[in-house]
């Protein structure tokens, strides 16, 4: 199962930022926080990550609480081409029958005109 | 562009026939992991192959086999097709344990192949 929850679905503006929350209650410390994002009918794609700080790239950034419970993704400045699904995802697992992404069903952005 | 390719696009199967998927992996790449995602789910974690050795199972019957080439290149064979193998297949390639702590799980995904059994 995963081990976040997140909104099934979330409205912005375009032009406006996208504040995507996640909550990891359980997470633990060598956890690191993955986001993904799956625009229709193509294979998902890797955002951003973060362990404990702040995270920024030319996509989007990352806000990590300090007690590592929860996070948000921000995109910046939405346009109708990030309507996508939002996946947030933790894991320090490489192989194994747990494998290195366990997908939830995420968060559908939807970015209006 | 990933650099991650899949074929086919589509594939039509009857039931109890069975299917072979293929994948290219990123240049560089030496990890291939496969997914299946049925409609309005999250991908679900198949298997993963890492320098041609099965790395890790996920909740899928025997049936489903793979197997990764020296090149990194990858195949993923369903045996006995049925109804509920519909699905999209995801190939993802990654740095592996080479991408050190955070980077493994960083993952290139194909666009997949949308395969459906009647």
């Amino acid at each position: 199962d995963a081990k976040t929850t997140q909104p099934p679905s979330m409205d912005c503006a375009e032009g406006r930022a996208a504040n995507l929350p996640c909550n990891h209650s359980t997470i633990s410390g060598n956890e690191y926080v993955y986001w993904y994002r799956q625009i229709h009918s193509q294979g998902p794609q890797y955002i951003i990550h973060g362990l404990k700080n702040n995270e920024t790239n030319e996509m989007a950034s990352l806000i990590i609480t300090e007690d590592r419970k929860s996070s948000t993704l921000i995109l910046p400045h939405a346009t109708l081409r990030d309507t996508a699904v939002y996946y947030c995802i933790v894991s320090a697992y490489y192989g194994g029958s747990q494998g290195n992404l366990i997908f939830g069903k995420g968060t559908k952005l939807s970015v209006k005109p | 562009e990933t650099g991650v390719t899949q074929s086919p696009t589509h594939l039509i199967k009857t039931r109890g026939q069975q299917v072979t998927l293929r994948c290219s992996s990123q240049s560089g790449h030496n990890t291939v992991s496969w997914y299946q995602q049925a409609l309005g789910q999250g991908p679900q974690f198949i298997f993963q192959y890492y320098r041609e050795e099965e790395n890790g199972r996920g909740n899928f019957p025997p049936r489903f086999s793979g197997l990764q080439f020296p090149n990194y290149s990858s195949e993923l064979n369903v045996n006995a097709l049925e109804l509920d193998d519909s699905a999209l297949y995801l190939c993802a390639s990654s740095l592996g344990l080479a991408g050190g702590p955070s980077a493994k799980n960083i993952q290139y995904f194909g666009a997949g192949t949308r395969l459906s059994v009647l």
